[in-house]
């Protein structure tokens, strides 16, 4: 079966501009995460797509960013406008079963915003 | 406030030695995961823990989860140059992972 396909896999982005991250899971799931990796840190949740509704967006740091997941399938998560600290690696995740099966990450998208 | 503490951050050993990584926290999980991550790609998943004093093995890998379900280890027995890589442990709390800060491996031949 085909993974969780993520893209662009790189960007570079001047501050103020606005760009667009894209996560494909894998067909049927019906979980979709967002995280981050900023540079030094952890792993972080972002949010939690149960189909095409939100189930927890309590990590999104501010309301610059904005997911969406259209029909339950595709999800994008907008960043507008980008700021230097949104610099990091987008990681998404998608999962069937219960969260303790764990998850299946794409391969994240490396955003640099100069 | 990292909620995930994990140790050590780095680790270099010789091919054929054994190795412990170790993830603890003050807060009690549903249950604890470990991936693994190369370089440019995302973490993949190598086994999940759920009931305390769990313990599982993947081959030269034994996972165990402590009986209050707040930490967690990973021992690799005779540590091969493939098993480079970042180890990651990650607590599961209803959808939300919270990750260690990652294990660095290094085997060297």
């Amino acid at each position: 079966e085909a993974g969780v396909t993520q893209f662009p896999s790189h960007s570079v982005i001047e501050k103020g501009q606005t760009v667009t991250l894209r996560c494909d899971p894998i067909s049927g799931h019906d979980n979709l995460y967002w995280y981050r990796r900023v540079m030094g840190k952890e792993i972080k949740f972002l949010l939690h797509f149960v189909k095409e509704s939100k189930q927890d967006e309590s990590g999104m740091p501010n309301n610059r960013f904005l997911a969406e997941r259209t029909g339950g399938t595709y999800s994008t998560l907008k960043v507008q406008p980008a700021e230097l600290e949104d610099s990091g690696v987008y990681f998404c995740a998608s999962s069937q079963l219960s969260f303790n099966y764990g998850y299946t990450f794409g391969s994240g998208t490396r955003l640099t915003v100069v | 406030t990292q909620l995930l503490e994990q140790s050590p951050q780095f680790l270099s050993i010789q091919e054929g030695e054994n190795l412990t990584v170790y993830c603890n926290s003050s807060s009690v999980f549903s249950s604890l995961q470990w991936y693994r991550q190369e370089p440019g790609e995302g973490p993949v998943l190598l086994v999940t823990v759920v009931t305390g004093g769990e313990v599982k093995k993947l081959k030269r890998l034994t996972f165990q989860f402590g009986d209050a379900r707040k930490d967690s280890s990973l021992h690799i027995t005779a540590a091969q140059p493939g098993d480079t890589g970042l180890y990651l442990c990650a607590g599961a709390r209803s959808y939300q992972l919270t990750f260690g800060k990652g294990t660095k491996l290094s085997v060297i031949p």
